[in-house]
């Protein structure tokens, strides 16, 4: 009973490197976002998915890029990193039929990727 | 712009004690509310949702509350365990969007 996996646990980067940060979901939730947890900040939606094929921008989207090819796996692209992008990223999905059934349900977070660029 | 806010960042409780968690926020105009778990090194695992047009939910020891029109929401735990040391967040949506807003959180620890 995996639920929302992410991986790596951790990772260092450089500053300008690149790298993508894996989920896969086994619970056949057709939605899946990505948000990042700052002290002081709380969680902020990075990204987001309603199924395979569709993605939108949360609320802070820039630096980050994602795509779905398949119903399990969101995963997050950092294309060039850099110390702001320092955080602690989490993974949740949910079940959605439409907009409204997505809205009230639960959401399933994996255990997160904790990121450090230097 | 929404804003949720949790009061107190920290608290300590011996074993045993009933407390309530608050979460405030300023746009009345929310979709629905959840209350969060966060146990360290770990994800958030949700506790309760509880509809814009509920005024609580109840789950084992936990009560959630919500009263719309003061922007507040409380979590009840009855009968605090050490098990419950925790930091525990609360987050709204607001009409029409996937966004959950989510407040800072409140630390927890239920002393032996």
């Amino acid at each position: 009973n995996a639920g929302v996996t992410q991986t790596p646990k951790f990772q260092v980067l450089k500053t300008g490197q690149s790298m993508t940060l894996q989920c896969a979901q086994d619970m056949n939730h057709e939605y899946m976002s990505w948000y990042r947890q700052d002290p002081g900040m709380g969680l902020r939606l990075i990204h987001y998915s309603v199924g395979a094929g569709i993605t939108d921008q949360g609320e802070v989207p820039n630096g980050y890029n994602v795509s779905r090819s398949t119903t399990e796996d969101f995963p997050l692209r950092l294309l060039s990193a850099a110390p702001s992008q320092t955080s602690v990223y989490f993974c949740a999905s949910s079940y959605f039929r439409d907009s409204v059934s997505s809205y009230n349900s639960p959401l399933h977070f994996g255990n997160g990727t904790r990121l450090t660029v230097t | 712009k929404q804003e949720v806010t949790q009061i107190p960042a920290a608290l300590s409780v011996p074993e045993g004690e009933n407390l309530v968690l608050n979460c405030s926020f300023t746009d009345s105009a929310i979709y629905n509310l959840q209350w969060f778990r966060q146990d360290p090194g770990k994800g958030l695992t949700s506790l309760l949702l509880i509809q814009s047009s509920q005024r609580e939910q109840t789950s084992g020891r936990l009560n959630a509350s919500l009263d719309k029109s003061s922007g507040r929401s409380t979590l009840y735990i009855a009968a605090s365990q050490p098990g419950d040391s925790a930091t525990y967040l609360c987050a709204v949506r607001m009409d029409s969007s996937y966004k959950l807003i989510f407040g800072s959180g409140t630390r927890l620890l239920v002393r032996p």
